[in-house]
């Protein structure tokens, strides 16, 4: 069974400390990884979607990687509003598996 | 531009009622179509999928079904609501069956069931 697991859970930053969020997975046929980010009481919105090792997506202040067995999503000098939840995924075949999410809290 | 809408957008059910979600999709033809349910502090669990109308395949065993009567439609059915039902229920649609169309989701409709 397709697993994925994010880390931390939660983080919390000062503006303009930058830091990274983890996400690693087992799956039989990887066909993407996805980024996504969640506000409070909203649907995800899509971030990224990565294919094979190696590959980097940027987009403003957050730059997505992938291993072969784990991505990481790199927020540089992060303002309040980058404040959700990040959520990554995994497709096999026609099936999305989610990780539970790492919540970040940027403070001002 | 493609847009999803999912109502109600908050709904409050008593234990033992039915239930009926809606989804629809603006500016495409013959999406796949998707519903999650997310509960608190976990990831998004994949319940129903569709690749066509009247096309239906379930992920989890349940009291819920799902129903795809139109191309872009996509609903969400109970007979009787359980406690364990309440949660947040997403929809999600992608562009074909290329194998590597992302998912788009729509803004969710909160269910509480007391």
């Amino acid at each position: 069974e397709d697993q994925v697991t994010q880390s931390p859970e939660a983080l919390r930053l000062q503006e303009g400390e930058s830091s990274s969020l983890n996400c690693s997975y087992t799956v039989s046929g990887l066909r993407g990884l996805f980024w996504y980010r969640q506000d409070p009481g909203k649907g995800p919105e899509f971030l990224f979607t990565l294919y094979s090792a190696g590959e980097e997506k940027e987009k403003e202040r957050l730059k997505a990687t992938l291993t072969k067995k784990e991505s990481f999503l790199h927020i540089t000098a992060p303002k309040p509003e980058d404040s959700a939840t990040y959520l990554c995924a995994v497709r096999d075949d026609y099936k999305l598996s989610f990780g539970a999410g790492t919540t970040v809290t940027v403070r001002a | 531009s493609q847009t999803i809408h999912q109502w109600p957008a908050t709904l409050v059910q008593p234990v033992g009622s039915p239930l009926s979600l809606e989804c629809t999709v603006e500016g495409t033809s013959n999406p796949n179509l998707y519903w999650y349910r997310q509960a608190a502090g976990r990831g998004l669990q994949l319940l129903f999928y569709s690749v066509g109308i009247g096309q239906i395949s379930s992920e989890v065993p349940q009291n819920l079904s799902a129903s795809r009567p139109q191309d872009r439609q996509f609903i969400l059915s109970s007979k009787k609501l359980l406690l364990s039902d309440s949660g947040f229920y997403l929809c999600a649609w992608a562009p074909g069956t290329s194998g590597k169309e992302t998912q788009y989701f729509g803004p969710g409709t909160r269910l509480l069931v007391l």
